[in-house]
């Protein structure tokens, strides 16, 4: 089976702009979640999706937010992107408890 | 905020020698989980183990849980140049709300293994 996949693998954007961040869950997973993980430090959560509701929210600004589509993918979009957002964006999926990650989109904004 | 501190934050050892990591967390949790990180990229899965669980086994991986100091050991035996990589534990903070299962994370433990 395959695992979480996540789209693109890289981008590089200018501050200000928009990105949109995708991804696939493992193949019956309903559960979707984003975290955020900048050079040095643990993952830091943003969003859970489950069955396209809201699970939970981290404490991140507005510019962030995410949708679940019914067959379960996820989008994670950024607006008016800061320098300080550039980081390595995960996306997991889970059936119960375990938390599956995909490889990861590493975000540049110059 | 971070939940769990790993320690130590860096760790280098020869191959065959065994590795222990050791995470402290601060709220009450539902399980623990350890994650291995290669070199910035996904996280991959290694173990879980439950509150109501003191010692979990898998492969050459020994993982140990004392809620009432609210702590975890993550031992490596053997340790292979492959197991380089960064070691995260991380909690599910017995957070509920909502049915939420977010995680939170330590800064992690950078291991490096001599050939």
């Amino acid at each position: 089976d395959a695992g979480v996949t996540q789209s693109p693998t890289h981008l590089i954007k200018t501050r200000g702009q928009h990105v949109t961040l995708r991804c696939s869950p493992i193949s019956g997973h309903k559960s979707v979640s984003w975290y955020q993980q900048v050079l040095g430090q643990g993952p830091q959560f943003i969003f859970q999706y489950y069955e396209k509701e809201e699970r939970g929210r981290g404490n991140f600004p507005d510019r962030f937010s995410a949708r679940q589509f019914p067959n379960y993918s996820s989008e994670l979009n950024v607006n008016a992107l800061l320098l300080g957002d550039s980081a390595l964006y995960l996306c997991a999926s889970s059936l119960v408890q375990t938390q599956y990650f995909g490889p990861g989109t590493r975000l540049l904004v110059l | 905020s971070q939940q769990g501190e790993e320690d130590p934050q860096a760790l280098s050892i020869q191959e065959g020698e065994n590795a222990t990591m050791n995470c402290s967390y601060k709220t009450s949790i539902n399980n623990l989980q350890w994650y291995r990180q290669n070199s910035g990229r996904g996280l991959v899965h290694l173990i879980l183990i439950r509150s109501n669980e003191r010692e979990k086994h898998s492969g050459r991986l020994r993982v140990t849980l004392d809620t009432s100091k609210k702590s975890s050991s993550l031992l490596i035996t053997a340790s292979r140049a492959a197991d380089t990589a960064s070691y995260f534990c991380a909690t599910d903070a017995g957070d509920t709300q909502g049915g939420s299962e977010k995680l939170v994370f330590g800064k992690g433990t950078k291991l490096t293994v001599n050939p």
